[in-house]
């Protein structure tokens, strides 16, 4: 049980172009889902937290109106990067958790590449 | 800045043999967790021990949690090469998102 699905897992595309990654709970409804990015060889970073019909709460140094994040219903958060640069190229992992202090459940990951 | 670090920062043993990882935190905690990562994937939930637990098992998988030293320890009995990752510790502080903070990671290789 407990199964995150991310799609695409991978994107490569050129500068400027914006992308979305969407995260879902297959088999069981997600009130918080979370979204990190991760650098070769590094840990995860978490970038925001979005809790299912309100605004997502972004961690300090994240660009709120770079990443884009809604979390629509209780299966579904997507995440959009807007005018994307290579700078942004990086490895973006999804978590989605049931109940507070219960395990998060993460996706697979998208590997994002701006030319 | 990183509430875990686990150590060492890499591992590398022959299959059979026991693997320890140890992670230590700063601040007090909710709950830990402990995840593994295989190359360019998602991370996989092993276990999760509470505050108040000092000791979890799960298949070849034993968890310790001390915190009067604030650290934590995975051990994995007679590794398989299946078992090549890297592994996180991740702790949370409780309150109303439970968010995560993961350490830096340990890369484990087992050789066959």
């Amino acid at each position: 049980g407990a199964v995150v699905s991310q799609h695409p897992s991978r994107v490569i595309c050129k500068s400027g172009t914006s992308v979305k990654i969407e995260c879902r709970s297959l088999d069981f409804q997600a009130t918080t889902m979370f979204w990190y990015r991760q650098f070769p060889k590094q840990s995860l970073m978490l970038m925001a937290t979005s809790n299912e019909g309100s605004k997502a709460t972004y961690e300090q140094g994240v660009e709120k109106d770079k990443f884009l994040i809604n979390h629509a219903s209780l299966t579904l958060s997507t995440l959009t990067v807007t005018s994307a640069h290579p700078e942004d190229s990086s490895f973006y992992i999804c978590s989605a958790r049931g109940a507070t202090n219960q395990p998060q459940h993460f996706g697979d990951g998208t590997r994002l590449s701006i030319l | 800045s990183q509430q875990g670090e686990e150590d060492p920062q890499a591992l590398s043993i022959q299959e059979g043999e026991n693997a320890t990882m140890n992670c230590s935190y700063k601040t007090s905690i909710n709950n830990l967790q402990w995840y593994r990562q295989n190359s360019g994937r998602g991370l996989v939930h092993l276990i999760l021990i509470r505050s108040n637990e000092r000791e979890k098992h799960s298949g070849r998988l034993r968890v310790t949690l001390d915190t009067s030293k604030k650290s934590s320890s995975l051990l994995i009995t007679a590794s398989r090469a299946a078992d090549t990752a890297s592994y996180f510790c991740a702790t949370d502080g409780g309150g109303s998102n439970y968010k995560l903070t993961f350490g830096k990671g340990t890369l484990l290789t087992v050789n066959p």
